[in-house]
């Protein structure tokens, strides 16, 4: 069974880091880009980062341009963002998701979400 | 950056009636979009990609359509499992990729 499992959610004061992992299970991670997507509570989608199979690629919204960064390891089969200057507007649930193939494609697996909370 | 307009933002359908939901793209993003499915406390499920092409699993009430700057989620005969929020979402142009605002679909 294909399975995205995030995880390293949690509250964190305006300033600090937070580093989110997706552990990937039933396909061959290392064969497909994995992006993380984040939703505000009762809000809607938006897109965060996204990395190529190989890591050699890094994409990011603007909104968060600088102060995260996306990684991989293909050996473990797992995804990391690493969140550094976090502020309130950062606070969401933050989806870890699988692109189909190519990296002009949508995202057909997700895991379910790793809630993350900026406050004082 | 491609601006992904939902509508309608509430959409208020019988059980066994048909729903058309829109989604318009800023500029075009030929046939490179998708759409998603969610309920409430559930991650996105993908419906539709390359505009009309139904993921794996997905029942063929669903049906996409459009491309370029106009596109439309069909869903022919409602059921009770399909009352949900729905997304568009484009990648053609990116970063940023880019999602539309949802659409709720509620019983009326």
């Amino acid at each position: 069974e294909v399975q995205l499992v995030e995880s390293g959610g949690g509250l964190v004061q305006p300033g600090g880091s937070l580093r989110l992992s997706c552990a990937a299970s039933g396909f061959t991670f290392s064969s497909y880009a994995m992006t993380w997507v984040r939703q505000t509570p009762g809000k809607g989608l938006e897109w965060v980062s996204l990395i190529t199979g190989s890591g050699g690629g890094t994409y990011y919204a603007d909104s968060v341009k600088g102060r995260f960064t996306i990684s991989r390891d293909n050996s473990k089969n797992t995804l990391f963002l690493q969140m550094n200057s976090l502020s309130a507007e950062d606070t969401a649930l933050y989806y870890c998701a699988k692109v189909i193939l190519s990296l002009h494609d949508a995202f057909d697996v997700w895991g379910q979400g790793t809630m993350v909370t900026v406050s004082s | 950056e491609r601006v992904m307009t939902q509508s309608p933002a509430t959409l208020s359908v019988a059980p066994g009636e048909r729903a058309t939901l829109s989604c318009r793209a800023s500029q075009n993003v030929y046939t490179n979009l998708a759409w998603y499915q969610q309920k409430p406390g559930q991650a996105p499920r993908l419906l539709i990609y390359a505009a009309s092409t139904r993921a794996t699993g997905v029942p063929a009430r669903f049906s996409g359509s459009g491309s370029g700057t106009e596109f439309t989620l069909t869903i022919s005969s409602l059921q009770s499992e399909d009352f949900a929020v729905y997304y568009c979402q484009q990648y053609n142009n990116w970063p940023p990729l880019t999602f539309g605002g949802g659409t709720k679909v509620e019983i009326k």
